[in-house]
């Protein structure tokens, strides 16, 4: 059981390049997340989906798209990569919503933006 | 605005001694609060999830409490390890419907030495 698998686990990308983040889960979870983490700050949501083919915004959306195609699979695109976007992204499932069920992330995607 | 505010930043104490981080938070109404593990270059996992009406909760060496009236949580490491050695996360959530986002702390950084 893989859990929750991220991929690519690192990446550097020019100002202005595009890329995808996938996420997959194998545990047939409705609920998916893209989290970023920045260094002396919490995780912060940047989209959500709340089961296949919805996609709603979170607290920092802005420079980033979504798709959920698939129920297994989200994905994290960045048009037009800025340095701002320079971060740790996570991606996490969950059973039931994140207010109350149990979230269960994978390991990273660490993007350099230069 | 919801917070979590965790303390210390971080800690470093000698193996096999006993530990306790603290988390206040402002976020209203309450739902449940969450400690997450998040071992360095890896994605957090979850230690305890305690509702209003759990003031404690134990997983191993791991145990948190929770006073809802004083909004006051702490996790509380017993016979240290090395192993503990990570960042600890305090998150917190509201009791309202719907994908509200979780309210994540900023952790606090424990090194464990030899």
């Amino acid at each position: 059981n893989a859990g929750v698998t991220q991929t690519p686990k690192f990446r550097v990308l020019k100002t202005g390049q595009s890329m995808t983040l996938l996420c997959a889960q194998d545990m047939n979870h409705e609920y998916m997340y893209w989290y970023r983490q920045d260094p002396g700050m919490g995780l912060r949501l940047i989209h959500y989906s709340v089961g296949e083919g919805t996609t709603a915004k979170g607290e920092v959306p802005d420079g980033y798209n979504v798709s959920r195609l698939k129920k297994q699979n989200f994905l994290l695109g960045l048009e037009s990569a800025a340095p701002s976007q320079t971060s740790v992204y996570f991606c996490a499932s969950s059973y039931r919503a994140a207010n109350t069920g149990e979230l269960f992330f994978g390991e990273g995607s660490r993007l350099t933006v230069l | 605005k919801n917070q979590v505010e965790q303390s210390p930043q971080s800690l470093i104490i000698l193996e096999g001694k006993n530990c306790t981080l603290q988390c206040n938070y402002t976020v209203s109404p309450f739902s449940n609060l969450r400690w997450y593990k998040q071992d360095t270059g890896r994605g957090p996992v979850s230690l305890t999830i305690m509702t209003f009406s759990e003031n404690t909760k134990s997983n191993g060496r791991y145990t948190a409490t929770l006073d809802a009236d004083t909004k006051q949580s702490s996790l509380h490491i017993t016979a240290s390890q090395l192993s503990d050695s990570a960042s600890y996360i305090c998150v917190v959530s509201e009791a309202v419907s719907g994908n509200t986002p979780l309210v994540f702390g900023k952790g606090t950084r424990l090194s464990v030495i030899a």
